[in-house]
């Protein structure tokens, strides 16, 4: 039980296109869904919490207009990168969480995304 | 502000030889502690949390770790590495701000000599 998948797995995008990944939780209600960002060999770096059917709350130096999140329904996040660049290149990871779990996090495998 | 610290970079063992990953945290209530890892190019898979009762709890793989409060810490343990552990390993701390968010440490990555 509790799994999260994220699509795509990786992609790569032209600098100034727009992308969007998914995240999905498989076989649970998620009220609150994580993104974050992870550098090679770095930790994970959270840029925003979304609740279902609020706006996403943003980190500290996260630009949310640049990283558009929707929580549309209690199964499915997603995060849009717009106006790519190549420093948006990076492993981006979604997470969720029920309301009643304590703080455990759910997490999806990532999404590999290169700004060419 | 609530912290994770994780000493250790990188730690180089032998396979079958015991482990131990240090995890500190800087939290005024009591924690709710978690240890994830986390295989190249891979999501975070949990290996065990602690929220309160007994102190050393039991995880998968045959992991454990033990809450100490005197020592704020929150060690990693296992007796006999396999070469299939080779990964990173964080610390996270929840409920940090009285938010859902987790506080992770730097990380410490495992290597594993056959």
């Amino acid at each position: 039980g509790a799994v999260v998948s994220q699509h795509p797995s990786w992609v790569i995008c032209k600098s100034g296109t727009s992308v969007k990944i998914e995240c999905r939780s498989l076989d649970f209600q998620a009220t609150t869904m994580f993104w974050y960002r992870q550098f090679p060999k770095q930790s994970l770096m959270l840029m925003a919490t979304s609740n279902e059917g609020s706006k996403a709350t943003y980190e500290q130096g996260v630009e949310k207009d640049k990283f558009l999140i929707n929580h549309a329904s209690l199964t499915l996040s997603t995060l849009t990168v717009t106006s790519a660049h190549p420093e948006d290149s990076s492993f981006y990871i979604c997470s969720a969480k029920t309301s009643g779990s304590s703080y455990e996090q759910y997490f999806g495998p990532g999404t590999r995304l290169t700004v060419t | 502000a609530q912290s994770v610290t994780q000493p250790d970079i990188h730690i180089t063992v032998s396979e079958g030889a015991s482990l131990e990953l240090r995890c500190n945290y800087s939290y005024g209530a009591t924690p709710y502690l978690f240890w994830y890892v986390q295989s190249p190019g891979q999501g975070l898979q949990l290996l065990l949390k602690y929220f309160s009762g007994d102190t050393l709890v039991q995880g998968i793989k045959g992991f454990e770790a033990e809450f100490k409060r005197s020592q704020s810490s929150f060690n990693l343990r296992k007796p006999s590495v396999h070469w299939s552990d080779a990964a990173e390993y964080f610390c996270a701390v929840g409920g940090a701000e009285n938010t859902d968010k987790l506080i992770f440490g730097t990380g410490t990555r495992l290597q594993v000599f056959p």
